[in-house]
């Protein structure tokens, strides 16, 4: 149980596009979800928490505008990454959980390249 | 608010038995948290830890004292296939139920 998959694993773009990833709970609904990002040799930074049928929650520092979220369903999150520029480059990771007190389970990442 | 300490790398000898230790500060403790992460991948759930005392799963345990702000992660039997960075995170209902996280401590497994 408690499997979160997430697509695509990689992508590769040019500046200026926007990219959609997206973050499912397979065998459980998930009323919260979480977004990370992660650059080389540094650990998990949160970026925001998705919230089903409302508004995200950012992290202070993280633009609300650059990084979309809808969390439309109880198993679907996705992250938005609007006008990606070089230094957007990093590996997005999500999690969820079955519950407030059980513990987050990760998606497998996927890692974006903007050339 | 919040501060999780780690340490940044340890190195252990194949077959041994390994201690990753974890101090943290926060307001509203609601659970420690170990996971695995491998170069290039995503961290995987390890341990779980809500009251004091030791949780133990096959080659890995986990120890948390609330009163102390402390936990450790011990491996025995250590493989080659456990060289990856391991991360303490903690869980704080002050802050929404989120994962706070260390930095990780890049553990090198030699033979």
């Amino acid at each position: 149980g408690a499997v979160v998959s997430q697509h695509p694993s990689w992508v590769i773009c040019k500046s200026g596009t926007s990219v959609k990833i997206e973050c499912r709970s397979l065998d459980f609904q998930a009323t919260t979800m979480f977004w990370y990002r992660q650059f080389p040799k540094q650990s998990l930074m949160l970026m925001a928490t998705s919230n089903e049928g409302s508004k995200a929650t950012y992290e202070q520092g993280v633009e609300k505008d650059k990084f979309l979220i809808n969390h439309a369903s109880l198993t679907l999150s996705t992250l938005t990454v609007t006008s990606a520029h070089p230094e957007d480059s990093s590996f997005y990771i999500c999690s969820a959980g079955q519950g407030a007190e059980q513990p987050q389970h990760f998606g497998d990442g996927t890692r974006l390249s903007i050339l | 608010g919040q501060n999780i300490d780690q340490p940044t790398e340890m190195t252990a000898t194949e077959g041994a038995i390994v201690q990753i230790n974890c101090t943290y500060q926060t307001s509203g403790f609601n659970g420690l948290f170990w996971y695995q992460q491998h170069a290039g991948e995503a961290p995987t759930f390890l341990s779980y830890n809500v009251l004091d005392g030791l949780e133990e799963k096959g080659r890995f345990s986990s120890f948390l004292s609330r009163s102390k702000g402390y936990s450790y992660l011990l491996l025995k039997e250590l493989q080659m296939k456990d060289s990856a960075s391991y991360l303490c995170a903690v869980r704080d209902y002050n802050q929404g139920g989120k994962l706070i996280f260390g930095q990780g401590t890049e553990l090198s497994v030699k033979p």
